[in-house]
């Protein structure tokens, strides 16, 4: 089945810092991949996209490039704040055309703690 | 995109007793996910509920335990049945189209 190896946390960083969380993947067929957030006491957000590879998705000053040479969908962003404090996962969604389409497979998630 | 709408938000219940968690979308949408998310966890497929057929569960859930419901395009529910404490989650419900649209969740305490 499909699998995500996710960038381990926490991760505290100051603000205006540059971050990155690394994720990995395997995946049966073409999969959509996907970046989630949670913020505290919140439900989870679609942070950002890429349907095919090389596409990048983008979003709030995040970015994720769909790498399929190395199955990977790295999260980045230039300068963090505070407000970026949350928990992100990363999660491919299976392709179309199999009998698994849709499902999300979610990494462990990845705790950032942004300090002023 | 799609709203979905979870209901409720929150309950605590006693163990050995069932609750429904009912699920809207404000769109029609052929495949929708139940999913678990145990404190300080990830998120875990439950089942995917299509409409007209029975729901396919993962490895190691259960209907008898985790009953679900799809009368049509737009609505499912999920029944966590015979609760334990074990059983303390978030529960969310998830329709995808292009992309996958999650409700707020369903904070399950059981004492």
């Amino acid at each position: 089945g499909d699998s995500v190896t996710q960038m381990e946390g926490p991760v505290t960083l100051s603000e205006e810092a540059f971050l990155t969380i690394n994720c990995t993947y395997t995946a049966t067929g073409y999969p959509s991949l996907f970046w989630y957030v949670q913020y505290p006491g919140e439900g989870l957000q679609l942070l950002l996209k890429a349907t095919k590879a090389d596409d990048k998705g983008s979003n709030k000053g995040f970015e994720a490039t769909y790498r399929k040479e190395t199955t990977s969908f790295h999260l980045e962003k230039g300068s963090v704040q505070v407000s970026d404090s949350a928990v992100y996962f990363c999660a491919p969604g299976s392709g179309a055309g199999g009998t698994s389409y849709g499902k999300l497979t979610f990494g462990q998630g990845t705790i950032l703690t942004v300090h002023p | 995109s799609a709203v979905i709408s979870q209901k409720p938000s929150r309950d605590i219940c006693q163990r050995g007793t069932s609750l429904t968690i009912q699920c809207q979308v404000d769109s029609q949408v052929t495949m929708m996910f139940w999913y678990r998310q145990q404190p300080g966890q990830s998120l875990t497929l439950i089942a995917t509920a299509n409409q007209g057929s029975e729901a396919t569960y993962e490895s190691g859930f259960v209907i008898d335990k985790f009953p679900i419901s799809r009368p049509n395009l737009t609505f499912s529910t999920l029944t966590v049945s015979n609760m334990s404490p074990e059983d303390s989650s978030i529960y969310l419900c998830s329709a995808r189209g292009v992309e996958a649209f999650f409700g707020q969740g369903t904070r399950l305490t059981v004492v």
